[in-house]
């Protein structure tokens, strides 16, 4: 167990839907980012968050957005999904700096 | 545009030997480098890291080589083992631009009893 935490692990939804993905950063941990995996591609940044702020942006669609709340944890929110949103989609959290994140073990989402 | 690029999507090693995974980057800012190991069915490991102020850094079994002027590193694992059988991302950072990584597309890593 990373102390991250993410939820759900699997969501099969359907085209044209809205889902939530959730992660509880590990204890201590300020920044909270957002990261996507599609099929035979690296992780694509997508948002960090920092202490409830957003502090970077990657290429993350306009149909996707994010927070980060008080207790720090953080949501993402995918809407009108498409079929090449089907991807893994991990959440990191570090307390400052380049350290080196430590991953939750990420939310597959399926749109069909 | 691809900014980190590993270009061998697999590697296929005897235990024992020597694994070199390799990656190239083209953004000159980039000032920090790391490697992640993943495990299918679990987030990406941190493994270890370099700083563009180093050319070396080692730990262990595992050592990351970093030539600046040919924007190119290398993670070598010796000895191999079968546990080492993952798939390696190499990424990199600003750091002046905060805490974002880019990834590597990873290299999937073999190693043979």
């Amino acid at each position: 167990d990373s102390g991250v935490t993410q939820t759900p692990k699997h969501l099969i939804t359907a085209t044209g839907q809205r889902v939530t993905l959730r992660c509880s950063p590990r204890s201590g941990d300020l920044s909270v980012y957002w990261y996507q995996q599609s099929l035979d591609q690296g992780l694509q940044f997508l948002i960090q968050y920092y202490n409830g702020e957003e502090r970077a942006k990657g290429n993350i669609l306009e149909r996707f957005s994010a927070q980060q709340f008080p207790d720090l944890h953080s949501e993402l929110n995918l809407s009108s999904l498409e079929l090449g949103d089907s991807a893994l989609y991990f959440c990191a959290s570090s307390v400052e700096g380049m350290s080196g994140y430590t991953f939750g073990s990420g939310t597959r989402l399926t749109v069909v | 545009d691809q900014q980190v690029k590993q270009n061998s999507p697999s590697l296929s090693v005897q235990e024992g030997r020597i694994s070199i995974l390799n990656c190239d980057y083209t953004n000159s800012m980039f000032d920090y480098f790391l490697w992640y190991k993943k495990y299918p069915a679990e987030g990406p490991t941190f493994l270890i890291s370099i700083s563009s102020i180093k050319d070396k850094n080692e730990d262990g079994r595992f050592t990351v080589f970093l030539n600046k002027s040919a924007k190119h590193l290398s993670l070598h694992i010796v000895p191999s083992q079968p546990g080492d059988s993952a798939v390696y991302f190499c990424a990199a950072s600003d750091q002046n631009q905060g805490g974002k990584l880019i990834f590597g597309q990873g290299t999937e890593l073999s190693v043979k009893p």
